[in-house]
């Protein structure tokens, strides 16, 4: 199974700041990559595809880049609603594995 | 509207079984692939098991490999989740989810998810 590996495990920031979470794959995965958010008590939320592409909805904050076996979710300027923890997902090969989730807080 | 409801979850004991059902409605449900998804308490997600559109390509965490099966109904629009030899460590959050997949690759990701239905094995 392809290994799927995110750092940091959690962040804290200011309303405002730039965030960024990585996501490491344990083989080269070419663009399929995608990012969720989950809230508590919620179903998670496709916030990008295939490493860059913005979901339908979600707020232009939010960006992703990378290919191969190395990506980047960045939030360009966080915002209080974006209080969740933040997954990355392979879609390369089966089984379609997860990462272990960035919990993001505001300071 | 595309959505998905789970059903099925509940209380069972270590070594039970339980069956979960996932009913579509709103979009063209065999042509997407479907999957389960769970959280454990304060844990994050897993993907349990995935299933291609026409339910010829099923693939398992190894956690649940051999214990769980993934099958699926295209004239019911539902797709289902047999889960035997049940234990404490299953228990969680299970999510059905649909995504643009064919031939084990994705070109979108898990879109459409249900609202959750929870599964507790204890004695």
């Amino acid at each position: 199974d392809i290994q799927t590996t995110q750092s940091p495990s959690s962040v804290s920031a200011f309303v405002g700041d730039r965030v960024t979470i990585t996501c490491r794959t344990s083989q080269s995965i070419g663009s399929h990559l995608n990012w969720y958010q989950k809230k508590p008590g919620k179903a998670p939320s496709l916030l990008i595809s295939m490493a860059s592409s913005l979901q339908s909805g979600a707020p232009s904050r939010f960006s992703g880049s990378g290919s191969g076996t190395d990506f980047t979710l960045t939030i360009r300027s966080l915002q209080p609603e974006d209080c969740a923890t933040y997954y990355c997902q392979q879609g390369y090969d089966t089984p379609w594995t997860f990462g272990q989730g960035t919990r993001v807080e505001i300071k | 509207e595309a959505q998905l409801l789970e059903s099925g979850g509940g209380l069972v004991q270590p070594g039970g079984s339980l069956r979960l059902s996932c009913t579509a409605s709103g979009f063209p449900f065999s042509r997407y692939a479907m999957s389960w998804v769970r959280q454990a308490p304060g844990k994050g997600l897993e993907l349990v098991s995935g299933n291609s559109a026409s339910g010829d390509r099923r693939s398992y965490a190894e956690s649940v490999k051999g214990r769980f099966t993934i099958s699926r109904d295209n004239f019911k629009n539902t797709q289902y989740l047999q889960m035997n030899s049940l234990r404490a460590e299953d228990t969680a959050v299970y999510y059905c989810a649909r995504g643009d997949c064919s031939g084990g690759r994705c070109y979108s990701g898990f879109d459409i998810w249900g609202q959750g239905t929870v599964v507790t094995v204890s004695s």
